[in-house]
């Protein structure tokens, strides 16, 4: 099946630095991915869409410039959080979407990177 | 985007029949039913997926009535490994533009 490979899968950052977390479609091709963010004892919360080869379309109240996103092939979609701040702690999720729209599920969910900005 | 409406909690004991519901009134016609399941700490895990009537797989099975406007997703002979959160998700898979919109989810604990 759809398999979507996340990366890393904990990271823990001192104030003020910046990292990226890799989403990878493995088995298949997706032109479109999610980025979750997802807080104790709280739901999945939609951070953005990326197309790939196009601009992130990112949902109200999150912030641009501070969560890059960068679908640059089919297969993978990164999100950088820059200058983070212990405030964006949290466990962030991507999702894919087949490119042809045929897997009987429609979308993978990554295993999810747990991030601590100390 | 169709909004879905679940239980927040329910509690069960090993061995029994589970059933979730999920009310989904604005459901369009294109749109899927699927039901995830997360653990903590991971990624959401797909359970089943319908459009109407009954669907059943190896670990559920999903009711759904002919006005579509509710699921139920049914877990037979739980155990204590079922404890999750399990949500559910109205949407058209086939449409690039549609995006996954997660409601509260329903917690489900599992007792001995």
């Amino acid at each position: 099946g759809a398999v979507v490979s996340q990366h890393p899968s904990w990271v823990i950052c001192k104030s003020g630095t910046s990292v990226k977390i890799e989403c990878r479609s493995l088995d298949f091709q997706a032109t479109t991915m999610f980025w979750y963010r997802q807080f104790p004892k709280q739901s999945l919360m939609l951070m953005a869409t990326s197309n790939e080869g196009s601009k992130a379309t990112y949902e109200q109240g999150v912030e641009k410039d501070k969560f890059l996103i960068n679908h640059a092939s089919l297969t993978l979609s990164t999100l950088t959080v820059t200058s983070a701040h212990p405030e964006d702690s949290s466990f962030y999720i991507c999702s894919a979407r087949d490119r042809r729209g045929t897997t009987p599920y429609g979308y993978t969910f990554g295993s999810g990177t747990r991030l601590t900005v100390v | 985007l169709a909004k879905t409406t679940q239980p927040i909690s329910m509690d069960s004991y090993e061995g029994q029949e589970v059933n979730i519901t999920c009310s989904h009134n604005n459901i369009a016609t294109n749109d899927y039913i699927t039901w995830y399941q997360q653990f903590p700490s991971q990624g959401p895990r797909f359970i089943i997926q319908g459009y109407k009537t009954k669907v059943t797989n190896e670990v559920a099975s999903l009711f759904i009535p002919a006005d579509r406007k509710s699921s139920t997703l049914s877990l037979p002979r739980v155990s204590l490994s079922d404890t999750a959160v399990y949500y559910c998700l109205v949407g058209d898979q086939y449409s690039s533009a549609s995006k996954i919109i997660f409601g509260s989810g329903t917690r489900l604990s599992i007792r001995p």
